[in-house]
This record gives structure tokens, C-alpha cells and sequence, in this order.
């Protein structure tokens, strides 16, 4: 079956890095684009970035373009999220989401998610 | 950007009553408008995409309509494992991918 497990959260200072990791299996992974999602505390969810199966195509949302950088590594099924300059507005449960086609947009699978906690 | 409006916040329900959630898109977005389901703690679960389809293992007591800017979720008979937040979403026009602010099913 398909699993998400994503890690590397945790407290960080605003200013300081941090790197996420996403570890996919159940599927064949280097066919999928993927995504992140967060979700700050008791808000709603909130698109952030997207990387194509071949790491060639990526999107960000604005406020994080320029502090944030995803990727991929197909011989290890796993996506990283590598955060800078972070702010506290960045607060939030960071999940990974398989995407059903290869940049369809469509979330069709979610790891349960990986805590951020940035403290000023 | 495309802002999708859900209606109501809150919905306050009984068990076995039917649920009809509301979502409208600042601009057409065709039918490619899905739902989530979210429990406290728990990630986000796909429920409908493309507006009326049933992802896998969905029971039929969901269903979604509408097209362009007005999209329906209804649940037809509420189970107590329904009671959760509900969210809409658009991949039409994209970056960014833009979620409604979700709906409250309560109890």
C-alpha cells in the first residue's frame, strides 16, 4: 500500500534552516510528481510547493519562493523540503502529498505530517 | 490566484441527517474541484475529485456536483464518522493549488 512517512521537524529560531524529508513507498516512485502541504495550528491547509517526477519541474507559492527549495531523490523514494530564513509565520504541520499524475494537481495520497515549529 | 469561498463555517448536525457543504471559486475552474476530509490529527483523505467522482473506497452516502464556480458536497445520511472538517479544492489553474477555508460538520 502506499505510505508517506514524513520527518525532520521540529523547534527552530526564525532566521535558522531546517530540512524535511519525505520517504515514499507502496508505489513506483520516480513516476509521480509530489507535493507539500501545510497546515498551520488550527488553520486550514495551504499549498506550498511541487516537484515533478524527474525534479526538472517546480513550483512555489509565494511566500516561500526564494527561502524554500524541494527535491528529489529517486534511487532513495525520498523528497526533501529544505527551509531558510524561516519565519514564524511558517508554523505549521508540514505533510507530503503524492500527486495522482505527474503534476495533475490532485492530491491522492498524504503522509501524516511533520511538525515546524518556528520560534522567535 | 483562485479563491475558493466554503459555506457555511459550521454545520450543526444530527446523526442520520443530511449534510450539504458549499463551495464557490472565484473564477470557472471547469470540474476540477475535489473534497477532503480531515479528522483532529489526522491528514487530510481524499473523498471526491473532479467534482462527483468517488475516490476509492468512498461510501456512496458522499457525493459531489457542480461545475464552473458552485460545487456541492452532500453526505446524505450523516454517521457519526462523518463529524470532521471538510475542504475544497481546485487544480484548474495552478500554481498555486488554493484550498477553501473548510467546513465544520459538528455534532
Amino acid at each position: 500500500q502506499v505510505q508517506l512517512v514524513e520527518s525532520g521537524g521540529g523547534v527552530v529560531q526564525a532566521g535558522r534552516s531546517l530540512r524535511l524529508s519525505c520517504a515514499a513507498s507502496g508505489f513506483t516512485f520516480k513516476t509521480y510528481g509530489v507535493h507539500w502541504v501545510r497546515q498551520a495550528p488550527g488553520k486550514g491547509l495551504e499549498w506550498v510547493t511541487f516537484i515533478s517526477n524527474d525534479g526538472n519541474i517546480k513550483y512555489y507559492i509565494d511566500s516561500v519562493k526564494g527561502r524554500f527549495t524541494i527535491s528529489r531523490d529517486n534511487s532513495r523514494n525520498t523528497v526533501y523540503l529544505e527551509m531558510s530564513s524561516l519565519r514564524p509565520e511558517d508554523t505549521a504541520v508540514y505533510f507530503c502529498a503524492k500527486d495522482h499524475d505527474n503534476g495533475s494537481g490532485e492530491f491522492d495520497y498524504w503522509g501524516q505530517g511533520t511538525l515546524v515549529t518556528v520560534s522567535s | 490566484e483562485v479563491v475558493l469561498t466554503q459555506s457555511p463555517a459550521t454545520l450543526s448536525l444530527s446523526p442520520g441527517e443530511r449534510a450539504t457543504l458549499s463551495c464557490r471559486a472565484s473564477q470557472s475552474v471547469d470540474n476540477f474541484l475535489a473534497w477532503y476530509q480531515q479528522k483532529p490529527g489526522q491528514a487530510p483523505r481524499l473523498l471526491i475529485y473532479d467534482a462527483s467522482n468517488r475516490a476509492t473506497g468512498i461510501p456512496a452516502r458522499f457525493s459531489g456536483s457542480g461545475s464552473g464556480t458552485d460545487f456541492t458536497l452532500t453526505i446524505s445520511s450523516l454517521e457519526p464518522e462523518d463529524f470532521a472538517i471538510y475542504y475544497c479544492h481546485q487544480r484548474d489553474n495552478w500554481p498555486p493549488l488554493t484550498f477553501g477555508g473548510g467546513t465544520k460538520v459538528e455534532i
